[in-house]
Formats: C-alpha cells, sequence, structure tokens
C-alpha cells in the first residue's frame, strides 16, 4: 500500500532564504508525482507535474526532483517570499491512477 | 480558459440530510475526481470517472456516490449526512484517465453539518 510522507510538517524562515520541502513514498511504481500548495480554505494549485521517466521540473523560482528509487522528491524554493506562505502538497500516482496525497508541509515565510 | 468549477462553495446541512455537490471540468477534460479533505484524515481520494464510467473508487461508504453527465460534468450524493462528513470536497479534472498531464483542482465546497 502506497504511503507518502511529508517532512517536516511545519516550517517558519525568513523572507529571502532558500528552503527545501521533502517528499517521500514508500511504493517506487509511480506513474507521476505532482507537487500542489493550498492556501487557506483554499483548493489546491498546481506547482510542478513530474512524470515517471523525469528526473527534475522548473518553474520559476522552484524546482522539483525526483528519485525513484530511494522513493523520494524534493521542492526547492529559491529566495522565499511571504506571499509564498501555503500548504505544500505533494502526490503521487501508482496502480489505480487516483492521487495518494502526504499530509503536507505548512510554511511560513516571515518578512 | 476557466478552471474547474465547484458549486455551491459553501453549504450548511443538517444530520440525516442529503447533499448533492457539482463539478464542470476544463473544458475538454474527460475525467473528473473527487477528493474528501478534513483535519484528521487529509486528502482522501473518493471516485474517479471518465466518460461517464466510474474507474475507481475510494474506501467511503455507499452513502457516497457520483455520476458523470455526457458534457463531462460531474455530480457528487452524500445521503444521510453524518457529523464526520463535514469536510472541503475537491474536484479535479484531467484530460485523460491515467493521469499522465496531471490533475487541475477546483476551489472546493466546504459542507458543513449540524
Amino acid at each position: 500500500k502506497q504511503e507518502v510522507t511529508q517532512i517536516p510538517a511545519a516550517l517558519s524562515v525568513p523572507e529571502g532564504e532558500n528552503l527545501v520541502l521533502n517528499c517521500s513514498f514508500t511504493d517506487s511504481a509511480i506513474y507521476n508525482l505532482q507537487w500542489f500548495r493550498q492556501d487557506p480554505g483554499k483548493g489546491l494549485t498546481s506547482l510542478l507535474l513530474i512524470q515517471s521517466s523525469q528526473r527534475e521540473q522548473t518553474s520559476g523560482r522552484l524546482n522539483a526532483s525526483l528519485d525513484k528509487s530511494s522513493g523520494r522528491s524534493t521542492l526547492y524554493i529559491a529566495a522565499s517570499q511571504p506571499g509564498d506562505s501555503a500548504t505544500y502538497l505533494c502526490a503521487v500516482t501508482s496502480g489505480t491512477y487516483k492521487y495518494i496525497f502526504g499530509t503536507g508541509t505548512r510554511l511560513k515565510v516571515l518578512a | 480558459k476557466a478552471g474547474v468549477t465547484q458549486t455551491p462553495r459553501y453549504l450548511i446541512k443538517t444530520r440525516g440530510q442529503q447533499v448533492t455537490l457539482s463539478c464542470s471540468p476544463i473544458s475538454g477534460h474527460r475525467s473528473v475526481s473527487w477528493y474528501q479533505q478534513t483535519p484528521g484524515q487529509g486528502l482522501q481520494f473518493l471516485f474517479e470517472y471518465f466518460s461517464e464510467t466510474q474507474r475507481n473508487k475510494g474506501n467511503f461508504p455507499g452513502r457516497f456516490s457520483g455520476r458523470q453527465f455526457s458534457n463531462s460534468r460531474s455530480e457528487m450524493n452524500v445521503s444521510t449526512l453524518e457529523l464526520g462528513d463535514s469536510a472541503l470536497y475537491l474536484c479535479a479534472s484531467s484530460l485523460v484517465s491515467g493521469n499522465n498531464y496531471g490533475y487541475t483542482f477546483g476551489s472546493g465546497t466546504r459542507l458543513t453539518v449540524v
């Protein structure tokens, strides 16, 4: 049974800092992995989608890597800003196509 | 290009009632999935529909049901509401089933059962 874990559960950093969020999964047979952000009370905003054959994806200040063999993905945020404050979720698909979500990392960037 | 639209945004119901939530996917998307989000359980998969057929179902009781119409719009129904059904219900659409293109989520419907 696929399980997805995100560490840390919460993170508070000063503005301008570079940071790394971690996502690990127990079954390496995934189709893809997607990173989302969620603002309080809102839906999910897709950040990056990494197919199983890819090793990383980049969008602006965000870079996500995928290491299937070790069951890990990292989301790197460069030069963090207060507007980056949100909960970050990773999700993987395997087998039956449905997404299995991690529990999220709650990020607060202090001005 | 319009995103995924969920209606209503907020809903308050009484225990024992039933409720219907609606989701309109991105134009051209044929796959619609539903998820329940609660503080205790996080995001949990409810079901996926593709071309009006249920492709996959999560581990929820039969009180939770759904359907998809020929225009890909989907509805989710919860009967005999319980307090524990209070949650944010999120709909996600994808171009095709199989998720090679990732998902786009709507803003959700916040259901409160009192």
